[in-house]
Order: C-alpha cells, then sequence, then structure tokens
C-alpha cells in the first residue's frame, strides 16, 4: 500500500515553454501533498505544501507565479512550471500523506520527474 | 526552527558488516517524529525507519535500528549485515507533532552510504 506516481518520469522541453507534472496517491487519499526540489547529490528542498481544495502554501523564496500547484480531488496534485527556463532544470519529488488527519502521518514519495529545460 | 543535521557526507562498509549513520538535530519542540528516507540510485525515496518522540522504545525494522537520545537530539541509524542493496543516499528527517499541512518534513543533507563486495 502507500503508492505515489508521477508523470511523466522525464520531459525535455524548450525554454519558455510550460511543463505540467502530475502526482498521484494511487491507493489511499491525501489530503495534504509536498512538492521537492532536488539537486544533484543534494538534499530536498520543500517548494510547497498543497492542499486539496486550497491554495497552496510555498517556502520563502518559491515563485508561485512560476510553479503553479493545483490539488483538485484527494489522489492528484499537479505542478505546473510556467515559462521554463535552463535554471529550471532540476529533479522535482512529490509525496503525499493519507487523509487521516493524524498527528505524524508518514509521508510516501512518489518517484520523482527529471526536467530538462533546452 | 528546527534544523538537522548530518555531518559526514559519505561512509563505506563492508558488505555483511554494521555500520552506523549519524544525526542529530535542533527543537524546541516536545512532540515530534523522526525518520530515515533512503535513496537508491533510482532516486526513489524509500521510508525505512521511524521514531515518536514520545517512545522511549528505539524502533527497528529488521536489519534497520535506531538509536534515539532524545535529550542529546541524537537519532542515529544502525544497518546491520549491510547488503549491496544498501547503497544509496541516505536522509535523516524531522517532522513536528501536527497533522496536515504543517507536518512538512525537514531534511538533513543526507550521507551517501557506499558497501562494499
Amino acid at each position: 500500500g502507500a503508492v505515489v506516481s508521477q508523470h511523466p518520469s522525464r520531459v525535455i522541453c524548450k525554454s519558455g515553454t510550460s511543463v505540467k507534472i502530475e502526482c498521484r496517491s494511487l491507493d489511499f487519499q491525501a489530503t495534504t501533498m509536498f512538492w521537492y526540489r532536488q539537486f544533484p547529490k543534494q538534499s530536498l528542498m520543500l517548494m510547497a505544501t498543497s492542499n486539496e481544495g486550497s491554495k497552496a502554501t510555498y517556502e520563502q523564496g518559491v515563485e508561485k507565479d512560476k510553479f503553479l500547484i493545483n490539488h483538485a480531488s484527494l489522489t492528484l496534485s499537479t505542478l505546473t512550471v510556467t515559462s521554463a527556463h535552463p535554471e529550471d532544470s532540476s529533479f522535482y519529488i512529490c509525496s503525499a500523506s493519507q487523509a487521516s488527519g493524524r498527528i505524524g502521518e508518514t509521508q510516501y514519495f512518489g518517484p520523482g520527474t527529471r526536467l530538462l529545460v533546452l | 526552527a528546527q534544523t538537522v543535521t548530518q555531518s559526514q557526507p559519505e561512509m563505506s562498509v563492508q558488505e555483511a558488516e554494521t555500520v552506523t549513520l549519524s544525526c542529530t538535530y535542533d527543537t524546541s519542540e516536545n512532540n515530534y517524529y523522526l525518520f530515515w528516507y533512503k535513496q537508491p540510485p533510482s532516486r526513489q525515496m524509500i521510508l525505512v525507519i521511524r521514531q515518536e518522540a514520545y517512545k522511549q522504545q528505539n524502533a527497528t525494522e529488521n536489519r534497520f535500528s535506531v538509536n534515539f537520545q532524545k535529550a542529546a537530539k541524537s537519532f542515529s541509524l544502525k544497518i546491520s549485515d549491510s547488503q549491496l542493496g544498501d547503497t544509496a543516499m541516505y536522509f535523516c528527517a524531522f517532522m513536528k507533532g501536527v497533522a496536515g499541512a504543517n507536518s512538512k518534513l525537514t531534511f538533513g543533507k543526507g550521507i551517501t552510504l557506499s558497501v562494499r563486495p
């Protein structure tokens, strides 16, 4: 149980275009999903917290107009990188915790999406 | 704010041996959770073990166990009988004892563990 998928696993796009990444919880409902960015050999940097049915909460320094997050259902959150530039190239990972409302709920991670902007 | 420190960037261990990965954290919270995640070359983050701060007993999962020292704010991971598949980056993480949207993880910088055949 507790499987999280991401699509696509890898995407290459031209500078200036927008890219959408999907994060799905396959066998559980997730009230909250998290989006991270990771550079090679580095730790995960939290970008934003995605809340079902409400606006996302962005971490300091993350441009909310550039990284659009939508959490339309209890099993799907999307991250759209708008007007992508080469510096947006990175590995993006989502995670989800079950909608139990319990304290300390474990987060389960998707397999990640590698974005390359040319 | 919480901080998680993993001071060793790399470690190496011989197959079948035991290795301990260090982690310290700083927080003013009394109720919190600690995790070790593994990230193999595939880059899929995998939960290794979790510890509730209110529990004195150290968590154990098969070959993986922790040494949780709450007063010292230390949370080390011991891997027994190391296997080649244990080669990965390991992240220590902290979560405040809250539910929902505030339950975000704070990660350490990670440690790269190599298991030698």
